[in-house]
């Protein structure tokens, strides 16, 4: 089955302690990206990936890493969490944007607490 | 980035058709005009996207006009089901940056 996946679920945290939040695609996509939700802010994007070795700042980017060491996984970083990234987080995958279609693949998100 | 501007919230009956614009200025040439559908806890699911004059497809139409700076989904004959929030996105398709920007999003509400 095509999928996103991500894990984990759910994770309640404290401040500074480092964690990662997987996300792997299985439709050979191209892009990749991580968005966070909050509530009256929408879906805001944090980091993409155009490809392997590829990636770039979104919207919201601060306080978070990622990495695209193969196709299809791009793990979310969060070195030292404060409770302001306490939220909602999709990843998404996409094929190649240049050859047309903005359809991305939402997994099914993670929710963070940071205490 | 090209900014977007949705109604927060709309409702609507059973069977009615239910047209939701997304005001988008800033929109660049190169710019595709996506939607997406989002139940709570789920991410969100693509519904249709264009680039000018109409697209159709079997779940919804997506209309622009020339000028592009804003668009509307339609939906036909809605039912409870699509109660839901619906985001509105712009995003270019050269090969500068790709970063994606959604609306804040329209809160649908389907009434019996």
């Amino acid at each position: 089955e095509a999928q996103v996946t991500q894990n984990p679920r759910y994770l309640i945290t404290v401040t500074g302690k480092k964690l990662t939040v997987t996300c792997s695609q299985n439709m050979n996509h191209e892009y990749m990206s991580w968005y966070r939700q909050d509530p009256g802010l929408g879906l805001r994007q944090i980091y993409y990936s155009m490809n392997v070795e590829v990636t770039d700042k979104g919207d919201v980017p601060e306080g978070y890493k990622v990495s695209r060491k193969e196709k299809r996984n791009f793990p979310l970083i969060l070195e030292s969490p404060s409770p302001n990234q306490t939220s909602l987080y999709f990843c998404a995958s996409s094929y190649d944007m240049t050859s047309g279609g903005y359809e991305q693949f939402f997994g099914p998100g993670t929710r963070l607490t940071v205490l | 980035l090209a900014k977007t501007t949705q109604p927060i919230s709309m409702d609507s009956y059973e069977g009615q058709e239910v047209n939701i614009t997304c005001s988008h200025n800033n929109i660049a040439t190169n710019d595709y005009i996506t939607w997406y559908q989002q139940f709570p806890s789920q991410g969100p699911r693509f519904i249709i996207q264009g680039y000018k004059t109409k697209v159709t497809n079997e779940v919804a139409s997506l209309f622009i006009p020339a000028d592009r700076k804003s668009s509307t989904l339609s939906l036909p004959r809605v039912s409870l089901s699509d109660t839901a929030v619906y985001y509105c996105l712009v995003g270019r398709m050269d090969t500068g940056r790709r970063a994606l920007t959604f609306g804040s999003g329209t809160r649908l509400q389907v009434q019996p």
